[in-house]
């Protein structure tokens, strides 16, 4: 059962342009979420969070947006430099549990 | 940030000895270290929860006796892959927190081949 959803495994965007990464989940007690950037053969590295509380969360470039009553969290970045390719995973956790479900993952590719 | 490093980056065992995979969180006390593995083209699974000075807690479908976790001190949690196969070459993750709504961190990943 995949409580945290990333239904695009691959996603193309044009240097300079806004690249969207989309996540959904199942789980209602699932309360803080986050961002994380992976590159082949290294570990996860994070980006930015949100909180349940909060329906907005930007961080640089990077801005993260929740809609609680859809369970739907995206990861905007703009604009996308090529550097920024590499695989997003989205994270859940629920209260009082450090444990985190991940999405499986978004391979995102900036074109120059 | 908070450092977590894994150690070692990549190995090559034969099939049946046991490899050692080590992860230390280098500026901060974990009380708690989680362990994934992460096959080609996959997300990041979740294979156990290390517990300092108590057993790991283990997902539905990992073998306990196959996977030994220990995490002997704050600073410290081993995964040892036992009588190691084929199957079992993958991508294992470490990752330490610093408490529940804080990013976890994680270390730099071990690359096992089991030959």
């Amino acid at each position: 059962d995949q409580q945290v959803k990333q239904n695009s495994p691959s996603l193309s965007v044009q240097e300079g342009r806004i690249s969207i990464l989309n996540c959904d989940y199942t789980n209602s007690m699932f309360d803080y979420f986050l961002w994380y950037k992976k590159y082949p053969a290294e570990g996860p590295t994070f980006l930015i969070s949100i909180s349940s509380i909060k329906d907005k969360n930007e961080d640089g470039r990077f801005t993260v947006f929740l809609n609680k009553s859809a369970k739907h969290l995206s990861l905007h970045i703009v604009p996308s430099q090529p550097g920024d390719s590499a695989v997003y995973f989205c994270a859940a956790m629920s209260y009082g549990n450090e444990k985190l479900t991940f999405g499986t993952g978004t391979r995102l590719t900036i074109i120059p | 940030g908070a450092v977590v490093s894994q150690h070692p980056s990549w190995v090559i065992c034969k099939s049946g000895t046991s490899v050692k995979i080590e992860c230390r969180s280098l500026d901060f006390q974990a009380t708690t270290m989680f362990w994934y593995r992460q096959f080609p083209k996959q997300s990041l699974m979740l294979m156990a929860t290390s517990n300092e000075g108590s057993k790991a807690t283990y997902e539905q479908g990992v073998e306990k006796d196959k996977f030994l976790i220990n995490h002997a001190s704050l600073t410290l949690s081993t995964l040892t892959v036992t009588s190691a196969h084929p199957e079992d070459s993958s991508f294992y993750i470490c990752s330490a927190g610093r408490g529940r709504d804080t990013e976890a961190f994680f270390g730099q990943g071990t690359r096992l081949t089991v030959v």
